[in-house]
């Protein structure tokens, strides 16, 4: 099955620094990254997401980069303010047959922006 | 309105208990899910319903019975609970199709097994 790394599992900026999440999976099947954002004691919200036929997307403040050859795929959040402190979840899947809808999540990183 | 909810919010019980988490959508998708959350944080899918019918189910130990009675609703019922359950579970829903992959989470349950 899919297996998704996330690193780093904690990351520490200053208000206004980029913060930068790195992904690996394991299934050259997956065709669909999406990254989550998740308040303490809230529910995961998509942020962002990018289908394999792209290798780049961007949504004002954060862009989500994708290298299909290596397996892995990143979140970059410039400009951090306080309200970006979260834990980030990157998830992989792909669509069809028994896996249908199915996200496997990396381990999270929880990402604290100083003020 | 709230697009997926789940009920209850909070639940405390007792190992060996049996305990049900409900939960709707009202966006007209076909597919829903349920997910556990970990005390570390770490996501992991349980199970996932497509109009009605059982998709997957990830190795999950069988005191854990999904229901879906019609495709806007999917419960859980948990039988003799174990300290190990405690988490927080959430169900999710996702449209067909080209969105098939993209959820929309509920608030989730917290359980907690003393």
């Amino acid at each position: 099955g899919e297996n998704v790394e996330q690193h780093p599992s904690t990351l520490s900026v200053q208000e206004g620094d980029s913060a930068v999440i790195k992904c690996t999976y394991s299934d050259s099947a997956s065709n669909y990254f999406p990254w989550y954002k998740q308040e303490l004691g809230k529910r995961p919200q998509l942020i962002i997401d990018i289908r394999s036929n792209v290798g780049e997307k961007k949504d004002q403040r954060i862009a989500v980069t994708l290298n299909k050859t290596a397996k892995h795929f990143s979140l970059h959040i410039t400009e951090t303010q306080p309200e970006d402190s979260a834990v980030y979840f990157c998830a992989a899947s792909r669509r069809g047959g028994t896996s249908y809808g199915k996200l496997t999540f990396g381990q999270g990183t929880i990402l604290t922006v100083h003020p | 309105d709230t697009a997926v909810s789940q009920t209850p919010k909070y639940l405390v019980t007792q190992m060996g208990n049996d305990k049900s988490i409900k939960c709707e959508q009202n966006l007209g998708h076909d597919t829903m899910y349920w997910y556990k959350q970990d005390s570390k944080k770490f996501l992991k899918i349980m199970f996932s319903y497509n109009n009605k019918e059982l998709i997957i189910n990830e190795t999950v130990p069988n005191r854990f019975s999904p229901k879906s009675p019609d495709k806007a609703h999917l419960n859980l019922h948990i039988n003799s609970l174990e300290l190990g359950d405690s988490a927080v579970y959430f169900c999710a829903s996702s449209r067909g199709g080209s969105g098939a992959n993209v959820l929309t989470f509920g608030a989730g349950s917290r359980l907690t097994v003393l």
